[in-house]
């Protein structure tokens, strides 16, 4: 299967937590990464690997899996963190990308 | 300074082609994975290609095989894209991105895009 599916939107505090999910079954035997994107900007990463965050990415921001889910969670969620997340892997082939819908994020 | 930066996006009529580059700097562009991945106007991303780093096993998403050709000159730190038989639904903001993986012997197998260009629209229209 290639699909990866992820809620539409979700909204959050100014302060509290919020977990954004991503489903599909090639994340059964993989980690997908995640990468936020603003409005008018190119994506950046924010989680790869086992849960592993790129230089910059601050540490309110950490990952899971369970089964054929991946989650993303911010602790304490900060206006900053607005914008759409995306998650990301390959189809059980590996030879395709595959990415999830998106979440829009926005923080009340 | 890395960084990779698209060109040749512009107006173009349905049916037509244009060929679209990304030059990388700052990084060894041969040791790299390369990925094409377009975002239509308020849609998600959507993966068009990947590019080994030897230019051979190339993939393509189902919606441009057969229209789409991804080429890479390693020797020019260049990644091209040509696109022909253009359709109203290719109009997107391209972005090339640089695709790295977990290495040799990963248990869990795991991909991620570290680098990507700011982008260049196309957009297909009459």
């Amino acid at each position: 299967s290639s699909d990866l599916t992820q809620d539409p939107a979700v909204s959050v505090a100014l302060g509290q937590t919020v977990r954004i999910t991503c489903q599909g079954d090639s994340l059964r035997n993989y980690y997908a990464s995640w990468y936020r994107q603003k409005p008018g900007q190119a994506p950046v990463l924010v989680m790869y690997g086992k849960y592993i965050r790129p230089s910059g990415i601050p540490d309110r921001f950490s990952g899971s899996s369970s089964r054929n889910t991946a989650s993303l969670t911010i602790t304490g969620a900060q206006a900053d963190d607005e914008g759409d997340y995306y998650c990301h892997s390959r189809d059980t082939t590996e030879n395709h990308v595959v990415f999830g819908g998106g979440t829009k994020v926005t923080v009340l | 300074q890395v960084r990779l930066v698209e060109s040749g996006g512009t107006l173009v009529k349905p049916g037509g082609s244009l060929r679209l580059s990304c030059t990388a700097s700052g990084f060894t562009f041969s040791d790299y994975y390369m990925s094409w991945i377009r975002q239509a106007p308020g849609k998600g991303l959507e993966w068009i290609s990947h590019i080994p780093t030897s230019g051979n096993s190339i993939y393509y998403a189902d919606s441009v095989k057969g229209r789409f050709t991804i080429s890479r000159d390693n020797a020019k730190n260049s990644l091209t894209l040509q696109m022909s038989s253009l359709r109203a639904e290719d109009t997107a903001v391209y972005y090339c991105a640089r695709e790295r993986d977990c290495g040799h012997d990963c248990f869990y197998p795991y991909w991620y895009y570290d680098l990507w260009g700011r982008g260049t629209l196309v957009t297909v229209s009459s």
